[in-house]
């Protein structure tokens, strides 16, 4: 039990479908995190929200468009997605402010493939 | 951003030491370190953190010298379920720039019988 609960686990779905990917912090954190893992790569940063503010976008594409309603829950919106986009999407969660070092805490991750 | 070395694999037998050093010549001030353990299909997970000196908790120690251009994470009498991919990241995290964290490839430990 990490405290960031990813659902779903595994996901397949076609180029036109849209889904979504949710995960949930159970830390008391201020700032969630979506991570791409692509096989083989280090993991990339993809976006970022401090106290339900996005504060980060590194160059991601429209097609994902995250969304965060509360501190607790986060989510990837998925849409008109491409089969290279088939990865490990994960989420974290740390606690952020001045003096402190909280290190990330990582859900366990959803393996999505595009078909 | 401070970049990080480390080595892209390590064998090691159980019940064995295992050292990963990591380089990182352009380390910053306000710098921390901090490791993490992957394994397949999960998330990261982190295993310590230091600033300078060496640092000891229930898993593992971190060592780190002087110039802090370097750092050794020490796993004593390993096991094959450590077996795993382990991160070296470095960065200043007391400014709420978890966002400046960069993942390398990371060093990929095999543990044998």
């Amino acid at each position: 039990e990490t405290g960031v609960t990813q659902t779903p686990r595994h996901l397949v779905m076609g180029m036109t479908n849209k889904k979504s990917l949710k995960c949930e912090q159970h830390l008391g954190h201020n700032a969630m995190y979506w991570y791409k893992q692509s096989a083989k790569k280090p993991l990339e940063l993809m976006f970022v929200y401090n106290f339900k503010e996005q504060t980060e976008n590194n160059s991601v594409p429209s097609r994902f468009s995250p969304e965060c309603p509360n501190s607790s829950h986060l989510f990837l919106h998925l849409h008109t997605l491409q089969p290279e986009d088939s990865a490990l999407y994960l989420c974290a969660s740390s606690q952020e402010g001045s003096g402190l070092n909280s290190p990330l805490h990582f859900g366990n991750g959803t393996r999505l493939t595009v078909t | 951003l401070a970049k990080t070395t480390q080595p892209i694999s390590m064998d090691s037998y159980e019940g064995q030491e295992v050292n990963i050093t990591c380089s990182h010549n352009n380390i910053a001030t306000n710098d921390y370190i901090t490791w993490y353990q992957q394994f397949p299909s999960q998330g990261p997970r982190f295993i310590i953190q230091g600033y300078k000196t060496k640092v000891t908790n229930e898993v593992a120690s971190l060592f780190i010298p002087a110039d802090r251009k370097s750092s050794t994470l020490s796993l004593p009498r390993v096991s094959l379920s450590d077996t795993a991919v382990y991160y070296c990241l470095v960065g200043d995290r007391a400014t709420g720039t978890a966002s400046k964290l960069t993942f390398g490839t990371g060093t990929r430990l095999q543990v044998t019988l």
